[in-house]
């Protein structure tokens, strides 16, 4: 069973500040990994897709990717109140075109 | 408007009905996929298709049915073989090995 974890939190992070949010994957020949926003009682939004190990940019939002570790990251820079959700990690396998999602980690941006 | 529509955005039914939700899209999309989000927890995959007349069960397909007889058009069926079929459903396309995007979700609770 292919797995994706996340930290449940909340992760609670000043206005302004870099929030840092963190997925592992257990699927080593995964290829394919996105970020999605979700807020309560919504559908997700993709935020960020990223498909080679590094540093993808986007505005403030900026995916890492590290398949050696089986890691991708999501960091936002300058943190807004309206960047409290829930974010989703989901990864796509290499045999087969499942996208498996995590449990998701609640942010909470402090005003 | 280009979208992924999903109707009824909510549905209320008696215990032991079958009940059928309905999602399109006019994105011209290969990949069709089912999850289901229960209240805190993140979404996990019933159904997927790639290609007309084709689909294949993702993790908690147990008491689910779907077709693909268009391409636009993927309907999910929850019968009364689903144990606790309450919850948000939500259905998303996208291109061929690439990102998802998601209809707005259908809330389904079994009385």
């Amino acid at each position: 069973q292919k797995e994706v974890e996340q930290n449940s939190g909340p992760l609670s992070v000043p206005e302004g500040a870099i929030a840092s949010l963190n997925c592992t994957y257990s699927d080593r020949g995964s290829q394919s990994f996105f970020w999605y926003r979700q807020y309560s009682g919504k559908s997700p939004e993709l935020i960020m897709f990223i498909y080679s190990n590094g540093d993808k940019e986007d505005g403030r939002f900026t995916a890492q990717l590290n398949k050696a570790s089986q890691y991708v990251s999501l960091l936002i820079r300058d943190s807004q109140p309206s960047d409290s959700a829930t974010y989703l990690c989901a990864v796509r396998g290499n045999r087969d075109d499942k996208i498996i999602f995590g449990k998701g980690t609640r942010l909470h941006i402090l005003p | 408007d280009g979208g992924i529509t999903q109707s009824p955005k909510y549905l209320f039914r008696k215990e032991g009905q079958n009940v059928t939700l309905s999602c399109e899209q006019n994105l011209n999309h290969d990949a069709m996929y089912w999850y289901r989000q229960d209240p805190g927890q993140g979404l996990r995959l019933i159904y997927y298709s790639q290609i007309v007349n084709d689909f294949q069960k993702g993790d908690i397909a147990e008491g689910y049915s779907v077709s693909r007889e268009k391409k636009e058009s993927f309907p999910l069926t929850v019968t009364s073989a689903q144990k606790n079929p309450t919850a948000f459903y939500l259905c998303a396309s996208g291109p061929l090995q690439r990102e998802l995007f998601f209809g707005e979700g259908s809330r389904l609770t079994v009385l």
